[in-house]
């Protein structure tokens, strides 16, 4: 059975921590994703990875950045956290394009107090 | 990126079929037409794509418009396990996945 697995399910952070959110595939997928879900605003891209090292931006990239060391694994960084990146995060891998599907992990939600 | 329309929410009976509309008037030649699903507490989980032809599965069926500016996913019967957010998106040339607010079904029993 194919998996995304995103480290934690519930997150409660301090303002100002550095927060790192870990997400990890085992399908071999070149492609992965970072997107955060708000109510009413859908899922919105903060940034992929269509390789090792590879990064772009997505829509939303402001006040975070991403580190791709290895294939399987995608890691967001939130360098000092800020109470408007309270969220719902989740995580995607996919095949390169045209390939069909992306597969998203069970997302993590994020609190800053 | 390119961009999908789709209305907020729709209700269905169950047991019926369900047509949820998507407008892309921007999509290009090479852009695959996806559609997720993303239940309560859940991951979005993929359930249909095609480009230019209409496309059945186990889930549901697509179909696109001759000028693909529109595309419709049909839910032969719908349950209540259907009730979800459903997204219309554009699988584009560089990889990227990009979702909108999708269409929140209703499911009355």
């Amino acid at each position: 059975d194919v998996k995304v697995t995103q480290s934690s399910r519930y997150l409660v952070k301090r303002t100002g921590e550095k927060v790192f959110l870990e997400c990890v595939q085992d399908m071999d997928h070149e492609n992965m994703f970072w997107y955060r879900q708000d109510p009413g605003l859908g899922l919105r891209l903060i940034y992929f990875s269509y390789d090792v090292k590879m990064k772009e931006k997505g829509d939303i990239p402001e006040g975070y950045s991403v580190s791709r060391e290895k294939k399987e694994r995608f890691s967001l960084i939130l360098e000092s956290a800020s109470t408007n990146q309270t969220s719902m995060y989740l995580c995607a891998s996919s095949a390169t394009w045209p390939a069909t599907e992306a597969f998203f992990g069970q997302g993590t939600r994020l609190t800053v107090v | 990126d390119a961009k999908t329309t789709q209305p907020n929410s729709m209700e269905s009976n169950e047991e019926e079929p369900v047509h949820l509309p998507c407008n892309h008037s921007t999509i290009s030649g090479t852009d695959y037409i996806h559609w997720y699903r993303q239940l309560p507490s859940q991951g979005p989980e993929y359930v249909i794509h095609g480009l230019t032809s209409n496309v059945n599965n186990r889930m549901a069926s697509l179909a696109i418009a001759e000028d693909r500016k529109s595309s419709t996913l049909i839910l032969h019967r719908a349950t209540l396990r259907d009730a979800a957010v459903y997204y219309c998106i554009l699988r584009e040339t560089g990889n990227q996945f990009y979702f909108g607010t999708g269409t929140s079904l209703t499911v009355i029993p």
